[in-house]
């Protein structure tokens, strides 16, 4: 069964542009959930998806948005990007059905370096 | 709100011998699981090994064991036998247990352990 899969991998924007980040889940897993990455914050919870709704939002400002499509694929998009957005965003999702699954597996992570 | 606590930025053990990791936590629930991932240098996080806080029994994965003590808040990580491709960031995370939370799992902040040959 293929794993978790982030496009692209790596990305350079400019300050002021929008990105938009996508993750595709593990074949059957609904919830889907966004990390961002950074030496100094470490990781931190952006917003999980399920069954195409939000069902938690991390302590972000509102520039960070998500959503989910009927097939579970997500994307995340952050618009008027500052440097401080320059991270590494990893998605992970989770087996919602046939019994709640605890171990939500990570993808390789998308790299975006805000210039 | 939960917290976890991992107090050893950087480690390094030498190839075959034993090595743990140490994470605190704090948290008012009584249910909830934790966590050691592994990030090696290409990125891709890996779960190493889970302990439910309702299980007595410390986890173990075959070179890797868990020491939970509950009432003191602290999950430490033993890694028997250190091999190089063990090298890599573990992040000891925490994730509620209660069905009515939500699905984030909180994280510390790291250690990087290095395998010295």
């Amino acid at each position: 069964k293929a794993g978790v899969t982030q496009t692209p991998r790596y990305l350079i924007k400019t300050r002021g542009q929008q990105v938009t980040l996508s993750c595709s889940p593990i074949s059957g897993h609904r919830s889907v959930s966004w990390y961002q990455q950074t030496p100094g914050q470490g990781l931190q919870f952006l917003f999980e998806y399920f069954s195409e709704t939000q069902r938690n939002k991390g302590n972000f400002p509102g520039r960070f948005s998500g959503r989910q499509f009927s097939n579970s694929r997500s994307e995340m998009n952050v618009s008027t990007l500052e440097l401080g957005d320059s991270a590494l965003y990893l998605c992970a999702s989770r087996r919602t059905s046939g019994g709640e699954s605890i171990e939500q597996f990570f993808g390789p992570g998308t790299r975006l370096t805000v210039l | 709100a939960q917290t976890v606590t991992q107090s050893q930025p950087e480690m390094s053990v030498q190839e075959a011998e034993t090595v743990t990791l140490s994470c605190t936590y704090d948290t008012s629930e009584s249910d909830y699981y934790l966590f050691w991932y592994k990030q090696p240098p290409s990125r891709q996080m890996i779960l190493v090994i889970r302990q439910e806080a309702y299980k007595q029994q410390n986890a173990t994965e075959n070179r890797f064991s868990v020491n939970f003590q509950k009432a003191a808040k602290s999950f430490s990580l033993k890694i028997s036998d250190s091999q190089l491709g063990d090298a890599a960031m573990y992040f000891c995370a925490y994730r509620s247990a209660t069905p009515t939370r939500d699905d984030k799992i909180i994280f510390g902040k790291g250690t990087r352990l290095h395998i010295l040959p």
